[in-house]
């Protein structure tokens, strides 16, 4: 069965960088494309971008440009979302989601089951 | 920048039909996709493409989609359709994926 496995919690402080990992099975994980979305406490989701693991193309929210960078390691089927700059607007559950479809649709099927980044000082 | 209006909540009794809707300029032209939530949860999609569900999602599930509103109903409401739901689209213009702002479904 399709799994995504994510890193767990993180504190970190202002203007400090985390890095999230978000481990797949039970598919091939360089055929589906897998997204990052976040949602702080109480509030809805916010697309943060894409990632293409068979050629490590991505697509970043204008929001994050700069500041948000999505890789893979395909030989342990293993997606990473490493933010910069942190500050505390950023404190909120990080999810990576997987595309359902071949071509890309934007579409998600299968969810990490989140990680909490807090950011304070 | 695209947006997508939703209802805060909704509510209904145990048996009825919900109706969440979800509001954006030309929203007809798009493909619209629908999530449920319940606390402490990931989402799950509950239907794409307006109006296909996945493997595993009851018939009660369905969406439509024209004009400025597309829509998602919940036939024969049940406790633990209680969740919170969001819309989705692709905004080709800013190349970005939109979410609604969520809409909760309360069962009274």
């Amino acid at each position: 069965q399709v799994q995504l496995v994510q890193s767990g919690a993180e504190v970190k402080k202002p203007g400090a960088s985390v890095k999230v990992s978000c481990k797949a099975s039970g598919y091939t994980f360089t055929s589906y494309d897998i997204n990052w979305v976040r949602q702080a406490t109480g509030q809805g989701l916010e697309w943060m971008g894409w990632m293409n693991p068979n050629s490590g193309n991505t697509g970043y929210a204008q929001k994050f440009q700069g500041r948000v960078t999505m890789t893979r390691n395909t030989s342990i089927s293993t997606a990473y979302m490493e933010l910069s700059s942190l500050r505390s607007e950023d404190t909120a559950v990080y999810y990576c989601a997987r595309d359902r479809s071949i071509p890309a649709a934007l579409i998600y099927d299968y969810w990490g089951q989140g990680t909490l980044v807090t950011v304070s000082s | 920048s695209y947006v997508l209006t939703q209802p805060p909540s909704v509510s209904v009794a145990p048996g009825q039909t919900a109706r969440i809707t979800c509001g954006g300029n030309n929203i007809g032209s798009k493909s619209v996709h629908w999530y449920q939530q319940k606390p402490g949860q990931a989402p799950v999609l509950v239907v794409y493409d307006d109006s296909d569900r996945p493997s595993g999602i009851p018939e009660r599930f369905s969406g439509s989609n024209s004009g400025n509103t597309a829509t998602l109903t919940i036939s024969r409401v049940e406790a633990g359709d209680e969740a919170d739901y969001y819309c989705q689209v692709w905004d080709s213009s800013s190349d970005r994926v939109v979410f609604g702002g969520g809409t909760k479904l309360t069962v009274l």
